[in-house]
């Protein structure tokens, strides 16, 4: 079975700094896909940014970039100039290419400070 | 626009009425979830379709039951409800075989109490 870990329960920013969330995963399969998905507070879940396991480069959205470490079953995000609007819940999931099923880390909660 | 709607936003219900969620996309995609998510925590699959007539029970159980009709909805009904169901239920969709394959879009989901 796969699973999906944050080790990093809170996290915290200076605002236009830049932080790294943590995100590893365990699966068997070949094809599969790594999403960062951001939960704002009371608001909707949205995507932030998508890796396909067969690709070696790294997936890039505007200040959101991310570290795929395929052997090491590794999966970071990186937010660079981080904006007050920012904040919010993060969740590392893993997407499994043959069901299109998700499964979800325990998410990082992320503080911007002004 | 296309979109993933949820109703009701709030629900607070007494325990053993019926209930039911519901979840419309406008994006006419192939594939629906429901999951289940406790405040700060991680969201687990509930139920998915891969299409119309085509329901799975997901990772974690649930008494809940779920119905896919029409492809752009899929209501989630509990005959009974109980305190225990109180949680908050997200609905999302993915497209089979285009370009944005696998990767679900949420609604803004239903916060259900159950009194």
């Amino acid at each position: 079975a796969q699973t999906v870990t944050q080790s990093q329960p809170e996290m915290s920013v200076q605002e236009a700094e830049t932080v790294t969330l943590s995100c590893t995963y365990d699966t068997s399969e070949s094809d599969y896909y790594l999403f960062w998905y951001k939960q704002p507070p009371s608001r909707q879940m949205i995507l932030v940014i998508r890796q396909e396991a067969y690709k070696q480069q790294n997936a890039t959205e505007n200040r959101f970039s991310v570290n795929f470490q395929k052997a090491a079953k590794s999966f970071s995000l990186k937010i660079s100039d981080s904006q007050l609007g920012d904040a919010a819940m993060y969740f590392c999931a893993y997407g499994s290419g043959n069901t299109g099923k998700l499964i979800f880390g325990q998410g990082t909660t992320l503080q911007v400070k002004p | 626009e296309a979109d993933i709607y949820q109703t009701p936003r709030y629900l607070v219900i007494g325990t053993g009425k019926k209930i039911t969620l519901e979840c419309s996309q406008t994006m006419g995609h192939d594939k629906m979830y429901w999951y289940q998510q406790d405040p700060g925590m991680e969201l687990h699959l509930i139920h998915y379709s891969y299409g119309v007539n085509s329901t799975e029970k997901g990772d974690l159980s649930s008494e809940s039951t779920v119905s896919r009709i029409r492809t752009e909805h899929f209501p989630l009904t509990l005959e009974s409800a109980r305190p225990s169901h109180t949680s908050q239920y997200l609905c999302a969709s993915s497209e089979y075989g285009a370009d944005d394959t696998d990767t679900q879009y949420f609604g803004p989901g239903t916060r259900l109490t159950v009194l």
